[in-house]
């Protein structure tokens, strides 16, 4: 059964890093989504990307943030300068219409 | 604006006991889907089941079940006959679609015990 795949599983990275967490969505979907979920918190959007572009993002989506399809495969999630408050499991997600699928998720700990 | 409360953070209960997740909705839109989602001890999100706004009807799939009522704006979901590999945090979550959103919004989760 096809699935999302994330890379790498767990990304510990610096303060001010720049950090791109890789993800490739289930082949013939159209939308792609991140997603955050703070440790013992809930699932937060971030942003959704169809036709390779931007379709929605929410308040924490900040420059700080940007989305990527860089190829027919990939979906990428660049945070540039890192802060501790970005520690969280990140998911990306997909979907052909309603039911989004996702990804088994980064954990970033920022130090 | 869209909101999803699950008021039960946690519930414990032994196997084979029936157990009820609670979940209510706030939505101006009239059209909108519901989603109950899984997340076991690994990690993973699993979707388990969407409902639209225009449909009511209850759903059974198995030992889980689902109840929408528009009256109340709830989605309960009910296992039955409860095992212990159901021991996850179930998620219930949002999408409004009158403006073609299609971002999930998420309750903060009721984490479920079974205990054997």
């Amino acid at each position: 059964e096809p699935e999302v795949t994330q890379t790498p599983s767990h990304q510990v990275t610096q303060m001010g890093q720049e950090v791109i967490l890789r993800c490739v969505p289930i082949s013939n979907h159209l939308y792609f989504y991140w997603y955050r979920q703070i440790l013992g918190q809930k699932v937060e959007f971030l942003v959704s990307f169809y036709n390779n572009e931007i379709s929605e993002k929410s308040e924490i989506f900040d420059d700080q943030f940007s989305v990527e399809r860089p190829d027919g495969s990939n979906f990428t999630l660049k945070i540039r300068s890192t802060k501790l408050e970005d520690s969280a499991m990140y998911f990306c997600a997909s979907s052909i219409r309603d039911e989004q699928y996702f990804g088994p998720g980064t954990r970033l700990t920022v130090t | 604006a869209q909101k999803v409360t699950q008021a039960q953070t946690e519930i414990s209960v032994v196997e084979k006991e029936d157990v009820t997740l609670d979940c209510v909705y706030e939505t101006r839109d009239t059209t909108y889907y519901l989603f109950w989602y899984k997340q076991p001890p690994s990690g993973e999100l699993v979707f388990l089941i969407r409902r639209n706004s225009f449909d009511e009807q209850n759903e059974i799939s198995g030992r889980y079940s689902w109840n929408f009522q528009k009256s109340t704006s709830s989605f309960n979901f009910t296992i039955t006959a409860s095992q212990v590999v159901d021991s996850a945090v179930y998620f219930c979550a949002l999408s409004e679609r009158d403006t073609g959103r299609r971002a999930l919004t998420f309750g903060s989760g009721t984490r479920l015990q079974v205990q054997p």
